[in-house]
């Protein structure tokens, strides 16, 4: 099976600060269709998870573009350019390019 | 779009429970759908897909237990699941095939 690896396992910021979370698979994530199927996730506290990004870079409809996606292969990363307050929770990268599909374990966003 | 998952709730090891997740909002019947599931506290463990077309993927831990099947006159999905294990006491959410809608989670516990 897959395995994603995110890094770091968690990270306090500021208000206003650009962080990024790092995700790192077993295998190459490149389909043979020519897509590769990395999404990234957000998990606030008490909620289900919301899609942020998919296709590596593409924004999910209504998140705000301060949230990127980038990387090939096996190595992925997720920006945020200027962290808010709402962007606090538990980030999870998840692949479905290979059977089964798999999740990171997760980068917990707090606040410093 | 919206999706509704039913039926959670306390079960004894080795016996059977079946979720449901009913789906509005969108054309049920196009759309691949998932079962992923959370201990609370803990990440993300996808558990199963099916796709538009019904076939089947499952995440080892479940496989030969679980089930994954999907009605779409009703447009609802379920997940029927067997010789349940302590372990396998978690939260259970629905999501739409891109990961791009989830429901709100149903709690399933094993225990004597």
């Amino acid at each position: 099976d897959v395995v994603l690896t995110p890094t770091p396992p968690s990270l306090s910021a500021t208000i206003g600060q650009s962080v990024s979370i790092s995700c790192r698979s077993s295998q190459s994530l490149l389909h043979n269709n020519g897509n590769t199927y990395l999404n990234w996730l957000l998990q606030r506290p008490g909620q289900p998870p919301q899609l942020l990004i998919y296709l590596v870079s593409r924004l999910e409809s209504g998140v705000p573009n301060r949230f990127s996606g980038s990387g090939s292969g096996t190595d992925f990363t997720l920006k945020i350019s200027g962290v808010e307050a709402e962007d606090l929770g538990v980030y999870y990268c998840v692949q479905s390019t290979h059977a089964p599909y798999t999740f990171g374990a997760g980068t917990k966003l707090e606040l410093k | 779009v919206q999706l509704v998952e039913s039926r959670g709730g306390l079960v004894q090891p080795g016996k059977s429970l079946k979720l449901s997740c009913s789906a509005s909002g969108f054309t049920f019947s196009s759309f691949g759908m998932h079962w992923i599931r959370q201990v609370p506290g803990k990440g993300l463990d996808w558990v199963a897909y099916i796709s538009s077309s019904s076939d089947t993927v499952y995440a080892d831990a479940v496989k030969g237990r679980f089930t994954i099947s999907r009605d779409n006159a009703k447009n609802t999905l379920y997940l029927q699941l067997n010789s349940l294990k302590s372990e396998d006491t978690a939260i259970y959410y629905c999501a739409r095939g891109g990961l791009d809608y989830w429901g709100q989670g149903v709690m399933v516990t094993v225990s004597s």
